[in-house]
């Protein structure tokens, strides 16, 4: 089945802190891609990235950086130096092969406090 | 590029009336995307249009939704006799290209139903 887990329901932090957001996938396609996405409180989902399960290497973007290991069958997010505007849900997201949509995660609430 | 807008961002409604949600998708994009997200979960797809021919429904959909996209532009969810459970954050998203390409998502219609 082709399935996502984010299993950070919520994470609280202070300004300036790193955090790392976890995302666990199961698919049994053999090329994929992997999503994420922020959800800011206004409700809008915000593409940040899309990988190529092909590409292993790390994606440095500013202060974000997505480290996927094929191995583990993870895509973690990581945010360097946190900043309140941060603050939002993220989500991770898989298109099972073939098919035209994307499954989501549960979602990870990210709080940042100044 | 204008990105992707939804009408109404919020709409109240008493059970038993029908609703209309509309989208409109960013523009020469020809795959469009319905989701629906309830409170502290993720996106779930609901149906996908490949210009105006509907090619994907999810179970989701019960007889009470229809969706329609006419000459594979704008597009709109209907929902027939609202139901309590009805009421969630209707997502609408659109793309180019392959199946597995960016979907880019509008700010949402949240639908109370009293």
């Amino acid at each position: 089945a082709q399935k996502v887990t984010q299993a950070q329901t919520e994470i609280s932090v202070v300004e300036k802190e790193d955090v790392t957001l976890d995302c666990v996938y199961e698919t049994r396609d053999t090329t994929y891609y992997l999503f994420w996405y922020k959800q800011p409180p206004s409700g809008e989902l915000v593409f940040l990235i899309r990988r190529n399960s092909f590409d292993e290497q790390n994606e440095i973007s500013g202060r974000y950086s997505w480290n996927f290991q094929k191995s583990t069958s993870s895509f973690n997010f990581t945010i360097t130096a946190s900043q309140v505007v941060d603050s939002a849900v993220y989500f991770c997201a898989l298109p099972p092969g073939g098919y035209n949509k994307l499954i989501f995660g549960a979602g990870t609430r990210l709080a940042v406090h100044p | 590029d204008t990105g992707v807008s939804q009408d109404p961002r919020h709409k109240i409604t008493k059970r038993g009336q029908n609703v209309t949600f509309r989208c409109d998708p960013i523009s020469e994009h020809n795959r469009l995307y319905w989701y629906r997200q309830t409170l502290g979960q993720g996106p779930e797809f609901l149906t996908y249009f490949q210009n105006e021919a509907q090619l994907e429904k999810s179970r989701l959909l019960s007889d009470r939704f229809s969706a329609e996209r006419p000459k594979g532009s704008f597009s709109t969810l209907e929902i027939q006799r609202t139901e309590q459970g009805d009421s969630a954050m209707y997502l609408c998203a659109s793309s180019s290209g392959g199946a597995s390409d960016t979907q880019y998502f509008g700010p949402g219609t949240r639908l109370t139903v009293l």
